[in-house]
């Protein structure tokens, strides 16, 4: 069974179109997060959510918003996409946002190719 | 803010050799540092999680240590075979955030 899924695997899609790529988490976790890593094999995080409240919104633009219908899903909507979003987006999830329990989850990625 | 650093960006090793890669971070006040594998095109696979009051964790043919103090961590990984080889990462946790390296590209010759 597979712990934390994403869909779709890879994107490709012109710029200023706008896509969004789910995530779901089948461990009972509490918390959600987007990853991106770039070119550069570069892992920054970009938003995290706890029972379906944002608690984490590093300083990316506007034209990404996440949303989480629940707390074992959460998805990723961006909108009128740019040449620079291409990277790879990892989902994760833990336990809980709490220090003591931190251990993370990824989901296999999802490539992300703006021409 | 926290900046985690790995070095050697890359290496390789013969089959059976032990290996330690190494991680370093700048702010000693994390609350945990976690181990990871990715392979190609694929995602992070947790290897070891050491919480701040621990010193080191084991499984298997890794060890992994945690220098506070000195703001370092270690991942030792014994008797490497070539299903060894990846790309590890370190990740040391804010107060709910990770913070990752730039990771170190293993390969194991068979």
């Amino acid at each position: 069974d597979t712990a934390v899924s994403q869909t779709p695997k890879y994107l490709v899609t012109q710029m200023g179109n706008d896509k969004s790529i789910k995530c779901e988490q089948n461990l009972g976790h509490d918390t959600m997060y987007w990853y991106k890593q770039d070119s550069k094999k570069f892992l920054k995080i970009m938003f995290s959510y706890n029972n379906k409240e944002l608690i984490i919104n590093e300083t990316v633009p506007n034209r990404f918003s996440p949303k989480s219908p629940d707390k074992a899903h959460l998805n990723l909507h961006i909108n009128s996409l740019e040449l620079g979003d291409s990277a790879v987006y990892f989902c994760a999830s833990s336990q809980d946002w709490q220090r003591s329990s931190y251990e993370q989850y990824f989901g296999p990625g999802t490539r992300l190719t703006v021409t | 803010k926290q900046e985690v650093t790995q070095i050697p960006a890359a290496l390789s090793v013969p089959e059976g050799e032990n290996l330690v890669l190494n991680c370093s971070f700048t702010d000693s006040a994390i609350y945990n540092l976690q181990w990871f594998r990715q392979d190609p095109g694929k995602g992070l696979t947790s290897l070891l999680l050491i919480q701040s009051s621990q010193r080191e964790q084991t499984s298997g043919r890794l060890n992994a240590s945690l220098d506070k103090s000195s703001g370092r961590s270690t991942l030792y990984i014994a008797a490497s075979q070539p299903g060894d080889s990846a790309t590890y990462l370190c990740a040391g946790s804010g107060a709910n955030n990770l913070f990752f390296g730039t990771g170190t590209r293993l390969t194991v010759i068979p």
